[in-house]
């Protein structure tokens, strides 16, 4: 299994909702990242998990929470969004911290705000 | 100035034609990354080079670390390369990129 499964693909929620999406890969890689896309921008880093822990925090708001229960897996809560929150979130995994092994990026979860 | 620059912005060319890709970086790198972004989002990692070039099918990208450059060339150029591609440089302290804004190509038939 090379890949990083990102579900759901698209995801419409209101300002008052608790939604979380999901993040997976089976490659073993022990550093996993959360980025937001906005149209025809490149990707902000958002969060990095290495190996399991909280490595880097992009001074992202507290309405977005990160968690990281296990090696393959790595969730991002939602909750209380703001329209301008409606974006592309990618996640991306690499072996180790460093990523000098390359990135394997999910499709992403479009994300709508309403 | 950003850290990371990509030219052109926007690329159009004819089917076949050979096509390069600028990118220039102004900050140390532990390695540079081409990166490949279709119209449905995912993103797919090209190359990883720290130095001199690689090749992979039509697709060919160098770099030169003294000028702090890299290219990226696709060679006989089909429609179904048309999409996003992102420079993006990894700082030696590892775990971030930082990614140039990106070139939109389109190749026509």
């Amino acid at each position: 299994d090379t890949e990083v499964t990102q579900t759901p693909k698209h995801l419409v929620m209101g300002m008052t909702n608790k939604k979380s999406l999901k993040c997976e890969q089976h490659m073993g890689h022990r550093a996993m990242y959360w980025y937001k896309q906005k149209a025809k921008k490149p990707p902000e880093l958002m969060f990095v998990y290495s190996y399991e822990k909280l490595s880097i925090n992009e001074s992202v708001p507290s309405r977005f929470s990160p968690e990281c229960p296990n090696s393959s897996l790595l969730n991002l809560h939602l909750h209380a969004l703001q329209p301008e929150d409606s974006a592309l979130y990618l996640c991306a995994s690499s072996p180790a911290g460093w990523g000098h092994y390359g990135y394997t990026f999910g499709s992403g979860t479009r994300l709508t705000v309403v | 100035k950003n850290e990371v620059e990509q030219s052109p912005q926007n690329l159009t060319a004819q089917e076949g034609e050979f096509i390069t890709i600028n990118c220039s970086y102004s900050v140390g790198i532990s390695a540079l990354h081409w990166l490949q972004q279709h119209p449905g989002g995912g993103i797919v990692s090209l190359f990883m080079l720290s130095s001199g070039k690689k090749k992979h099918g039509r697709l060919i990208a160098t770099i030169n670390i003294q000028e702090k450059h890299s290219s990226l060339h696709i060679t006989a150029s089909h429609p179904r390369d048309s999409a996003v591609y992102i420079c993006a440089a990894e700082g030696t302290s590892g775990s971030r990129l930082t990614f140039g804004e990106g070139t939109q190509l389109t190749v026509n038939p």
